[in-house]
């Protein structure tokens, strides 16, 4: 079956510029999380979501960050006025129950 | 609250040879504890968990790691290392019942001909 995917794998951007990931969960996986992965760094934490619900989002570096789940499947994480210590790459992961977490490949970010 | 601790950034072994990575954890509380693999370009994957039945758990690939309370530890091992394992280990826990994971910063394992 189809694992977990994210859209675009690469991004581009300039600083000041706004950003959006993608997510596209294991269907039926009710939990979703983010993760922020920096070079040569394990993932950190960002936030997550239960259904459409966001749980947690203290992992979040600043309010440029923004992430929304809002029919309990597709998400998005926004990052607006890109700063080049946003440059890293976005993990996304499902799902079903507290234990194993299904990756997807990520989204590299690079802020100019 | 939770922490790991993976103890080598590098670890370089020959082929055929034992491979031990190192992960010390910390929680108030009883853990959920992970490795996961990273191959360049690629999400992770998970190899093995523990979950708080058998303390000696087998993953794949051949891997497999024992949870020892007493010392807080939860290293990954595997008898024979093949070319193919050189990647990325990432250690990692959980709470009971809980959805925070906090990822160890990682080993990179490198497999000599």
């Amino acid at each position: 079956g189809a694992g977990v995917s994210q859209s675009p794998r690469y991004k581009v951007a300039k600083r000041g510029q706004d950003v959006a990931l993608r997510c596209d969960p294991i269907s039926g996986h009710v939990s979703l999380f983010w993760y922020q992965q920096a070079l040569g760094q394990g993932p950190e934490f960002l936030t997550y979501f239960q259904n459409e619900a966001q749980l947690d989002k203290s992992g979040l570096p600043s309010d440029r960050f923004f992430a929304e789940r809002p029919e309990g499947s597709v998400s998005t994480l926004k990052i607006q006025r890109t700063q080049q210590e946003d440059s890293a790459v976005y993990l996304c992961a499902s799902s079903l129950a507290y234990d194993e977490q299904f990756f997807g490949p990520g989204t590299r970010l690079t802020v100019l | 609250a939770q922490s790991v601790t993976q103890l080598g950034s590098h670890v370089s072994v020959s082929e055929g040879a034992l491979v031990l990575l190192r992960c010390n954890y910390s929680s108030s509380v009883p853990p959920y504890l992970f490795w996961y693999v990273q191959y360049p370009n690629q999400g992770l994957q998970l190899l093995l968990k523990y979950t708080s039945a058998a303390t000696l758990v087998k993953g794949i690939n051949g891997f497999e790691a024992e949870f020892k309370k007493s010392e807080t530890s939860f290293h990954l091992t595997k008898p024979s290392a093949h070319m193919s394992d050189a990647a990325e280990y990432f250690c990692a826990v959980s709470e009971y019942g809980g959805f925070k994971t906090i990822f160890g910063a990682g080993t990179r394992l490198f497999v000599k001909a």
